[in-house]
């Protein structure tokens, strides 16, 4: 059974470095095909796609956001884990991790609210 | 990036009713391309990849058709448990987006 689950802080300060982890279980990350991403969602808006990282440490990055994001793996911990610095109020948003070997998304964590707010 | 143009923004169906959402990609996509559904302060729910596969587990009245730019996703016969916020996802490039969203309403 394959899920995953998104943890880290529901409040972070305007400036800030964001820190999310996404813990799975039911597959190995070091499994050719592999692959687990970051989306989000703002409240009441549409998802946007933010990041993925591969079996072999690929790694691709929203155009808009890349300067501000680095995603990485410990295998090891079966975590994914997702920064984003310079924390803006824009960034508020439920963050969700989610799995896919061949591009479109079977598995999903049930997401995380992260609210920026001095 | 490749923009994904979803139309309608919203609709409002009823039970029974045939229901089509689209998708526009701003370049040809093959047919990467996948749809989700998502009710209120839930995680999406895959329907459809590559197009066309229905996912397992998924209603035979949901249906994806199309490749290159123009998708549709169709809803045969509206059951009330099929209201929710529609997405489309292309996965033929980097950076994957998705559309903008569709919400189904009771009419």
């Amino acid at each position: 059974q394959v899920t995953l689950r998104e943890s880290g802080p529901a409040l972070v300060k305007p400036t800030q470095t964001l820190t999310l982890t996404c813990t799975f279980s039911g597959f190995s990350l070091s499994t050719s095909g592999m692959c687990v991403s970051w989306i989000r969602q703002p409240p009441g808006k549409a998802l946007e796609w933010l990041a993925r990282i591969d079996w072999d440490d690929d790694k691709y990055y929203s155009t808009s956001l890349k300067t501000r994001l680095t995603i990485s793996k410990d295998t090891s911990k079966n975590q994914v884990v997702l920064t984003m610095t310079n924390m803006d109020p824009v960034d508020t948003a439920t963050y969700y991790c989610a799995r896919t070997r061949g591009g479109w998304y079977a598995y999903w964590g049930q997401g995380t609210l992260v609210t920026v707010s001095s | 990036a490749i923009r994904i143009t979803q139309s309608p923004s919203s609709l409002s169906a009823s039970t029974g009713d045939r229901v089509t959402i689209t998708c526009r990609a701003s370049q040809g996509i093959s047919s990467y391309l996948a749809w989700y559904q998502q009710k209120p302060g839930k995680a999406p729910k895959l329907l459809i990849y590559a197009a066309s596969t229905l996912q397992s587990g998924v209603p035979s009245r949901f249906s994806g058709s199309g490749s290159g730019t123009d998708f549709t996703l169709t809803i045969s016969c509206l059951q009330s448990e099929d209201f929710a916020t529609y997405y489309c996802q292309q996965y033929y490039s980097y950076p994957w987006t998705f559309g903008q969203g569709t919400k189904v309403e009771i009419k």
